[in-house]
C-alpha cells in the first residue's frame, strides 16, 4: 500500500528557504501513471496547490508561487522535494504531499486530475 | 476565470440528502474532484472523474457535473460525514495545474 511521508524543519525565520521532502513507500515515484504534488493549507483556510512533478523531471507550478518555488524528484531515493524561498508569515501552513492522477476520460473529452493518496502533512511556521 | 467557488457551509439532517456545489469555467473542460477533510486530518479523495469512487468510499457519495457546475451529493447523510468538502479541477492552462475551491463545511444535525 502506497504511503507518503513529509519531512521538514517545522519553524524558520522570515526570509529563509523552506525545504520539504516527501518519501514514498509501497510504490515508485517513477511510475509513469502519476504525477507527484505539494498542497498547503494555512490555519483555518482552504487548500492551495503549490506544484507538481513528473518522473521525467517535468515541473508545474502555481502561478502565484512560481517565482519562489522549486520542485524536484529523485527516483533513486524514491522521493520528491519542495523548496520555497523567502518565506513570510503568509507561508505558515500545513504542507501535504500527494500522488496526482492526471488523465483524460475514455473519449478524451474531459480531463481528470485527482490527488489520490496524501501524506499526513507537516506543519510549517514562519516566525521571527 | 481560474477560480472554483463553493458555498462556505451547509447543514443536513441525519439521514437526509445534501448537495454541495462547485462552480468554475474550468469545469466545462475538466471533471470536478471532491475531497473530504475532517479536523486535524489530511484530505481524502471521495469522488473523481465521471462519478468514480475510490475503494472504501461509501456509495452514498456521488458526483455529477453539468456546464460550469459540479456537484457532490450525500444521500442519507451520516454523523461521520460531518467534515469540510473541497472541490478541485485542472485550470484552463491545459497543464496539470490544479485549482481548489474554498471548501464547504457540512454539518449533520
Amino acid at each position: 500500500q502506497l504511503q507518503l511521508q513529509e519531512s521538514g524543519p517545522g519553524v524558520l525565520k522570515p526570509s529563509e528557504t523552506l525545504s520539504l521532502a516527501c518519501s514514498v513507500s509501497g510504490g515508485s515515484v517513477a511510475d509513469t501513471t502519476y504525477y507527484w504534488g505539494w498542497i498547503r493549507q494555512p490555519p483555518g483556510k482552504g487548500l492551495e496547490w503549490i506544484a507538481a512533478v513528473y518522473y521525467t523531471g517535468n515541473t508545474y507550478y502555481s502561478p502565484s508561487l512560481k517565482n519562489r518555488v522549486t520542485i524536484s524528484i529523485d527516483t533513486s531515493k524514491n522521493l520528491f522535494s519542495l523548496n520555497l524561498s523567502s518565506v513570510t508569515a503568509a507561508d505558515t501552513a500545513v504542507y501535504y504531499c500527494a500522488r496526482l492522477l492526471s488523465e483524460w476520460d475514455r473519449l478524451g473529452a474531459r480531463g481528470i486530475d485527482a490527488f489520490e493518496i496524501w501524506g499526513h502533512g507537516t506543519v510549517f511556521i514562519a516566525s521571527s | 476565470s481560474s477560480e472554483l467557488t463553493q458555498d462556505p457551509a451547509v447543514s443536513v439532517a441525519l439521514g437526509q440528502t445534501v448537495r454541495i456545489t462547485c462552480q468554475g469555467d474550468s469545469l466545462r473542460r475538466y471533471y470536478p474532484t471532491w475531497y473530504q477533510q475532517k479536523p486535524g486530518q489530511a484530505p481524502v479523495l471521495v469522488i473523481y472523474g465521471n462519478n468514480k469512487r475510490p475503494s472504501g468510499i461509501p456509495d452514498r457519495f456521488s458526483g455529477s457535473s453539468s456546464g460550469n457546475t459540479g456537484s457532490l451529493t450525500i444521500t442519507g447523510a451520516q454523523a461521520e460525514d460531518e467534515a469540510d468538502y473541497h472541490c478541485s479541477s485542472r485550470d484552463s492552462s491545459g497543464y496539470p495545474h490544479v485549482l481548489f475551491g474554498g471548501g464547504t463545511k457540512v454539518t449533520v444535525l
